[in-house]
């Protein structure tokens, strides 16, 4: 079992904005702004697209942004295209462990 | 840029040692954490732990038993063994840098743990 809740799967039609949540505790997500999320296409490596909750690097597109309130962090892609269909994951240091947490992935698919 | 290599066997029987080998290029290995990482086929990513290049190190709780992560500046290597492995261990593996968020990876490793 996960330490962080993703929903199982999202989808939009090209164009739309999506948002994929990540749920967490008042030990990991709720305390602090260590959440990364990855892009993981079918048999390929995972892509960092985010890190501490909003920053991308280099490359990403802006197409990718993020936030956080209380103890859920919230990835949206907006301008949906056919490429970011893929499996999201996002991942939380936690102080309950002192160790690092990932959702279970979501499973993002483009109408 | 760099780059990330992991090495090792792709079959492991059960109950005895994962060891694996990550080697970096392209850039220095000091200054910064490495880190472990596998993904069982078709479920997803879990951390199992990261060095520092001083040989700090800190585990996942869950797999800290049985795990050892280990640096070599020297080598510009880290690698990582597992003791006492069993078939839910298998998985592709994958090194990368960093330690909460990670910028480079490695192409992974499948191992398989079977008799």
């Amino acid at each position: 079992q996960s330490a962080l809740t993703q929903p199982a799967s999202v989808s939009g039609s090209p164009g739309q904005s999506i948002t994929i949540s990540c749920t967490g505790t008042s030990s990991d997500i709720g305390a602090f702004d260590y959440v990364s999320w990855y892009q993981q296409h079918p048999g390929k490596v995972p892509r960092l697209i985010l890190y501490d909750v909003s920053n991308r690097p280099s490359g990403v597109s802006t197409r990718f942004s993020g936030s956080k309130s209380g103890n859920t962090a919230s990835l949206t892609i907006s301008g949906l295209q056919a490429e970011d269909e893929a499996d999201y994951y996002c991942n939380s240091y936690t102080s309950s462990t002192t160790s690092y947490v990932f959702g279970a992935g979501t499973k993002v698919t483009v109408l | 840029q760099v780059q990330l290599q992991e090495s090792g066997p792709g079959l492991v029987r059960p109950s005895e040692t994962l060891s694996l080998t990550c080697s970096v290029s392209g850039g220095s290995i000091t200054n910064d954490y490495w880190s472990w990482l596998r993904q069982p086929p078709g479920k997803g990513l879990e951390w199992i732990a990261y060095v520092f290049h001083t040989g700090t190190t800190n585990y996942n709780p869950s797999l800290k038993s049985r795990v050892t992560i280990s640096i070599d500046t020297s080598k510009k290597e880290f690698s990582l063994n597992m003791i006492s492995v069993t078939a839910a261990d298998t998985a592709v593996y994958y090194c990368a840098r960093g330690a909460g968020w990670y910028d480079h990876w490695g192409q992974g490793t499948l191992v398989t743990v079977s008799s």
